[in-house]
């Protein structure tokens, strides 16, 4: 099974709501990712968790919160979003964070409105 | 820093082609490269995984090859299907950190 499920597929909040994507892995991988994907653009990396501790944030707005509350779960929580954080959000899952392929889910369509 | 490119950047071909996709990466210290398939709105397949110790995976029609000292990977598709018209993506792992660069893509269209 190779597969990582994200939901919910499609999301639209306005700026002062507060909402939260999840992500789920059962292959035993110890590193999860978040990334960011704009039209026509490649995915942009947001945080990694490895061994639900986070080791890399690069430089995200605190209005998102990532969490790993177990070695299968990863959630993104949203809060203030601006209309240009309108985006596709992948999840990710490898064997470690060093090496190993990357697994994606299909993607939360987020709109802000 | 890496940079990863990728050209063209656009492809239409007919059905039934043989074609090579290239990737370019700017720092041979790469741990691994991934090529991946990403369809119109919905997340990225991995198609081929090469680890910087080996020059080619192959996967049924795909095939992947690397060439670290010259930063070259390509990505053949033989026989090329209507259904695989997609964007594909490759991206290197650097040595240092293990971050994951992408390229921007090649968007294919095999017509029927």
């Amino acid at each position: 099974d190779t597969e990582v499920t994200q939901t919910p597929k499609h999301l639209v909040m306005g700026m002062t709501n507060k909402k939260s994507l999840k992500c789920e892995q059962h292959m035993g991988h110890r590193a999860m990712y978040w990334y960011k994907q704009k039209a026509k653009k490649p995915p942009e990396l947001m945080f990694v968790y490895s061994y639900e501790k986070l080791s890399i944030n690069e430089s995200v707005p605190s209005r998102f919160s990532p969490e790993c509350p177990n070695s299968s779960l990863l959630n993104l929580h949203l809060h203030a979003l601006q209309p240009e954080d309108s985006a596709l959000y992948l999840c990710a899952s490898s064997q470690d964070r060093t090496a190993g392929e990357l697994f994606f889910g299909e993607g939360s369509r987020l709109t802000v409105l | 820093k890496q940079e990863v490119t990728q050209i063209p950047a656009a492809l239409s071909v007919p059905e039934g082609e043989n074609l090579v996709l290239n990737c370019s990466f700017t720092d041979s210290a790469i741990y691994n490269l991934q090529w991946f398939r990403q369809d119109p709105g919905k997340g990225l397949t991995s198609l081929l995984l090469i680890q910087s110790s080996q020059r080619e995976q192959t996967s049924g029609r795909l095939n992947a090859s690397l060439d670290k000292s010259s930063g070259r990977s390509t990505l053949y598709i033989a026989a090329s299907q209507p259904g695989d018209s997609a964007t594909y993506l490759c991206a290197v792992r650097h040595n240092q950190g293990g971050k994951l660069i992408f390229g921007q893509g090649t968007e294919l269209s095999v017509k029927p």
